[in-house]
């Protein structure tokens, strides 16, 4: 089956920071999510991204986050000014022409700011 | 905005039991449903989901979840734990006009032998 890779599985800032999370979605999917788990909470959803531009963004989204689809096939996540309360696992997901037909989620990026 | 609970934190079962996951939903029409496990380490993999038609529905891995619109709830079911079956499970609710999908708190799932 095809997969969503994300890149680094680890990644370890300092708060003021900023960090930038990398995902390779499926190559024909056309949908592109962000969500986020902080330790012992429940998933939350972040930002979706269709056409080149934000679809939908939760409240956690404020200016701080950001995301760009540089080159058709990177999808990333950048976080300005990390904070404390910004440690969690950051999972990209993509889907295909039908939306939440089905997404593919990556194995996460953990977040680790000190 | 939609939203949904998971009661159970942790359950635990003794092998080759059955289980039942519970997941209650909070949307104002017929919701886009699905139930996701996420192993030690891993991403999230879609089990089975509900968009229209049958409310029983089945997924990968032995798993089913029926839709009960009276209810509000879409609980996961399987006849016969394995031991590889202990893992996260997730239940989460999108809406048909926007593309946020909504998580509930998980539901810890131990396998005793």
């Amino acid at each position: 089956e095809p997969e969503v890779t994300q890149t680094p599985s680890h990644q370890v800032t300092q708060m003021g920071q900023e960090v930038i999370l990398r995902c390779v979605p499926i190559s024909n999917h056309l949908y592109f999510y962000w969500y986020r788990q902080i330790l012992g909470q429940k998933v939350e959803f972040l930002v979706s991204f269709y056409n080149n531009e934000i679809s939908e963004k939760s409240e956690i989204f404020d200016d701080q986050f950001s995301v760009e689809r540089p080159d058709g096939s990177n999808f990333t996540l950048k976080i300005r000014s990390t904070k404390l309360e910004d440690s969690a696992m950051y999972f990209c997901a993509s889907s295909g022409h039908l939306s939440r037909e089905k997404l593919f989620f990556g194995s996460g990026t953990q977040l680790s700011v000190l | 905005a939609q939203s949904v609970t998971q009661p159970d934190i942790h359950i635990t079962v003794s092998e080759g039991a059955s289980l039942e996951l519970r997941c209650n939903y909070s949307y104002g029409a017929t919701p886009y449903l699905f139930w996701y496990v996420q192993s030690p380490g891993q991403g999230l993999q879609l089990l089975l989901k509900y968009f229209s038609g049958d409310t029983l529905v089945q997924g990968i891995k032995g798993f089913e979840a029926e839709f009960k619109r009276s209810q509000s709830s879409f609980n996961l079911r399987k006849p016969s734990v394995h031991w590889s079956d202990a893992a996260e499970y997730f239940c989460a609710v999108g809406a048909r006009n926007n593309n946020d999908m909504r998580f509930g708190a998980g539901t810890r799932l131990t396998v005793k032998p």
